[in-house]
């Protein structure tokens, strides 16, 4: 099983349309989880962290779920300009030493059509 | 202003050559990686350094080799023994030892074997 693991995609949905992508991560020390946003040909950015009682930005909403190990990022009101890739990333800690290692999943693309 | 520098943005290389991609970073993050990215795919890790004088190799580190002889610097070069090495290179940044820490990343060097 892969170490994070998301969502195939492509997504095709209207303007307007609320749209849900998961994520699960295979390993249990796995200790903070981050969504990220990338665009065509450029580099990814963070769009938001995901914090275990789950958080908001506007219409984006985040959710985690240690019991099943699964993320999730929900896009409400799409808009044209949120068609892009979006990457779930997870920090795992290793070696016993307070060291982390951040792991990306493949990515899930979004497209909004008009 | 703070934040990882990659060069060069586009870099073209006979069948055969060894190329160096530059990575910096000034945000005094002890972690570094390079990823590589083909057209429609994922994120893949090559390699990963979490301090200076050490790293580790990743997913796809066949026909490449890094260095971190500063916390700063990261170079990767793409060798001969790479059997098709064009894509896309994207280098990040991360704090180790914090497990809500994100990743930082240079906007990318795209290289193709001409």
């Amino acid at each position: 099983r892969k170490e994070v693991e998301q969502d195939p995609g492509p997504f095709n949905v209207p303007e307007g349309a609320t749209v849900a992508f998961n994520c699960t991560y295979s390993n249990s020390a796995s200790q903070s989880f981050f969504w990220y946003r990338q665009d065509c040909r450029k580099e990814p950015k963070l769009l938001m962290s995901v914090y275990s009682s789950g958080n908001e930005d506007g219409r984006f909403t985040a959710q985690l779920n240690r019991a099943s190990q699964y993320i999730s990022l929900l896009i409400r009101d799409s808009k044209l300009s949120d068609s892009a890739t979006y990457l779930c990333v997870v920090n795992v800690a290793y070696s016993g030493a307070g060291s982390y290692q951040l792991t990306f999943g493949k990515g899930t693309k979004l497209s909004v059509i008009p | 202003d703070g934040g990882i520098t990659q060069s060069p943005k586009y870099l073209f290389r006979k069948e055969g050559q060894n190329v160096t991609l530059s990575c910096e970073q000034n945000l005094n993050h002890d972690a570094m990686y390079w990823y590589r990215q083909d057209p429609g795919q994922g994120l893949r890790l090559i390699y990963y350094s979490q301090i200076v004088n050490d790293f580790q190799k990743g997913d796809i580190a066949e026909g490449y080799s890094v260095s971190r002889e500063k916390k700063e610097s990261f170079p990767l070069t793409v060798t001969s023994a790479q059997k098709n090495p064009t894509a896309f290179y994207l280098c990040a940044s991360s704090m180790k030892r914090t497990p809500n820490t994100e990743a930082f990343f240079g906007q990318g060097t795209r290289l193709t074997v001409v």
